[in-house]
C-alpha cells in the first residue's frame, strides 16, 4: 500500500517563529488532507490540498503531486499551535486514508 | 451544520467483554470510516460502510465488526477485548457521488477505550 512519511518527527519553536513541516507519499494520491490533533484527540481539518496552494490565516499549504510531497507552513506560530500534526492520503475513490505517523509541534512562550 | 458525533466519550472494560462505539456521520454524509489509533501513533483504517455495507477493510481481526443504518449512523463492535485493543477509536465521514473523485474527510471526537 502507499508509504507516508512526515518529517521531522517533532519541532520545538520559539513563539512567533515560522516552520514548514514535510510530508512524502509514495504513490499518487487522490485525497491528501493535513489535521491537527489537539490534546483530547480531535482531528481538525486543516487542508484538503491534493495539488496547488492554499491558505488559510497564518497556515497554508502546497502539494506537489508530480514530486509526491506536501508542505505546510506555519508562520507567526503561537502557543496554541502546538500539538501534533498529521498528513494522511488515498489513492482511489473514497478509500481509506492512510497516515503519517504525524509531526509534534511545541511552541514554547 | 452539525459535524461528525461519537459516543461514549470514554468506556472503561474488562478484558474478554464487549463494546459498542457509535458515530453519526456530519450532516449531508454518506460514508462512514473507523479509524484505530493506539498512543503515540498515526490513525489506523478499521473498514469503511457505504449503502449499509463494507465496502473496505484493514488489516484487523474478524473481532471487528460494524453496521450502518438507513439514516448513515454507524457502529463498531469489538467482541472479546484484549488488553491491545485500548486506544482512541475515531469514526471519520465523508460524502460519495461515485466516480473516481475523493471527498474530504471530517472526524468525530473519537472514543477512547481502555481495556483492563
Amino acid at each position: 500500500g502507499i508509504q507516508v512519511e512526515q518529517s521531522p518527527p517533532d519541532l520545538i519553536l520559539q513563539e512567533g517563529a515560522n516552520s514548514t513541516l514535510r510530508c512524502n507519499f509514495s504513490d499518487s494520491v487522490n485525497n491528501l488532507q493535513w489535521f491537527h490533533q489537539n490534546p483530547w484527540g480531535q482531528l481538525i481539518n486543516l487542508f484538503y490540498i491534493p495539488s496547488g496552494t492554499k491558505q488559510n490565516g497564518r497556515l497554508s499549504a502546497t502539494t506537489v503531486a508530480t514530486e509526491r510531497y506536501s508542505l505546510l507552513y506555519i508562520s507567526s506560530s503561537q502557543t496554541t499551535d502546538s500539538g501534533v500534526y498529521f498528513c494522511a492520503v488515498n489513492n482511489g475513490a473514497n478509500s481509506k486514508l492512510t497516515f503519517g505517523k504525524g509531526i509534534t509541534l511545541s511552541v514554547r512562550p | 451544520d452539525a459535524g461528525v458525533t461519537q459516543s461514549p466519550t470514554h468506556l472503561i472494560k474488562t478484558r474478554g467483554q464487549q463494546v459498542t462505539l457509535r458515530c453519526s456521520p456530519k450532516s449531508g454524509h454518506d460514508t462512514v470510516s473507523w479509524y484505530q489509533q493506539a498512543l503515540g501513533q498515526g490513525p489506523q483504517f478499521i473498514f469503511q460502510y457505504y449503502e449499509e455495507e463494507e465496502r473496505q477493510r484493514g488489516n484487523f481481526p474478524d473481532r471487528f465488526s460494524g453496521h450502518q443504518f438507513p439514516n448513515y449512523s454507524s457502529e463498531l463492535n469489538v467482541n472479546a477485548l484484549l488488553l491491545g485493543d485500548s486506544a482512541l477509536y475515531l469514526c471519520a465521514s465523508s460524502f460519495d457521488r461515485g466516480g473516481i473523485f475523493s471527498y474530504e474527510q471530517y472526524f468525530g471526537p473519537g472514543t477512547r477505550l481502555t481495556v483492563t
